[in-house]
């Protein structure tokens, strides 16, 4: 149980355009979602928090006109990266949890994003 | 703001036990603490995760200092599939549980 998956699972863009992933909690229902950002060889920095129903809360530096995260249900939660330039190319993953008194974050597999 | 300290890298000799070590002096009395693993171009994957008493799983096992300010996870046989980036992370249900990842451990297991 628990799983969590992503979509697209990579995707290539050219400077300017927008790109839309999907974030889906296949069997529980995800109250918070999160999404991070990984560039190679480092580790994750948490992009923002999203409850269901709610305007995602960033973390600073975080430009949230350019990454729009909308959680409209307890299943699925979106990041659009918006006038994407190659300095955005990135592993972009979400995570999700529930407020069943569970801990956890259940993590998707990640989405691989090159901007050329 | 990462709030754990990690070694950069391990190394373990593969059906041996491995000890990572993450140390959280500015622990507070809400913070959980998580491990996650992650191997290349993957998500994170859940280990294990403790507030204050040992915990054991089928995974790993978890021992927490008395003073809370260090955690050691354990995995006791290692195994190649072992491989993986450890992070160690602290979270809080009342602050909104979210995850700041730090450096993490990269352990190599030799065959």
């Amino acid at each position: 149980g628990a799983v969590v998956s992503q979509h697209p699972s990579w995707v290539i863009c050219k400077s300017g355009t927008s790109v839309k992933i999907e974030c889906r909690s296949l069997d529980f229902q995800a109250t918070t979602m999160f999404w991070y950002r990984q560039f190679p060889k480092q580790s994750l920095m948490l992009m923002a928090t999203s409850n269901e129903g709610s305007k995602a809360t960033y973390e600073q530096g975080v430009e949230k006109d350019k990454f729009l995260i909308n959680h409209a249900s307890l299943t699925l939660s979106t990041l659009t990266v918006t006038s994407a330039h190659p300095e955005d190319s990135s592993f972009y993953i979400c995570s999700a949890s529930t407020t069943s008194g569970v801990y956890e974050q259940y993590f998707g597999p990640g989405t691989r994003l090159t901007v050329t | 703001d990462a709030k754990t300290t990690q070694p950069n890298s391990m190394e373990s000799n593969e059906e041996e036990p491995v000890h990572l070590p993450c140390n959280h002096s500015t622990i507070s009395g809400t913070d959980y603490i998580h491990w996650y693993r992650q191997l290349p171009s993957q998500g994170p994957e859940y280990v294990i995760h403790g507030l204050t008493s040992n915990v054991n799983n089928r995974m790993a096992s978890l021992a927490i200092a008395e003073d809370r300010k260090s955690s050691t996870l354990i995995l006791h046989r290692a195994t190649l599939r072992d491989a993986a980036v450890y992070y160690c992370i602290l979270s809080a249900l009342v602050t909104g549980n979210q995850f700041y990842f730090g450096t993490g451990t990269s352990l190599t297991v030799i065959p």
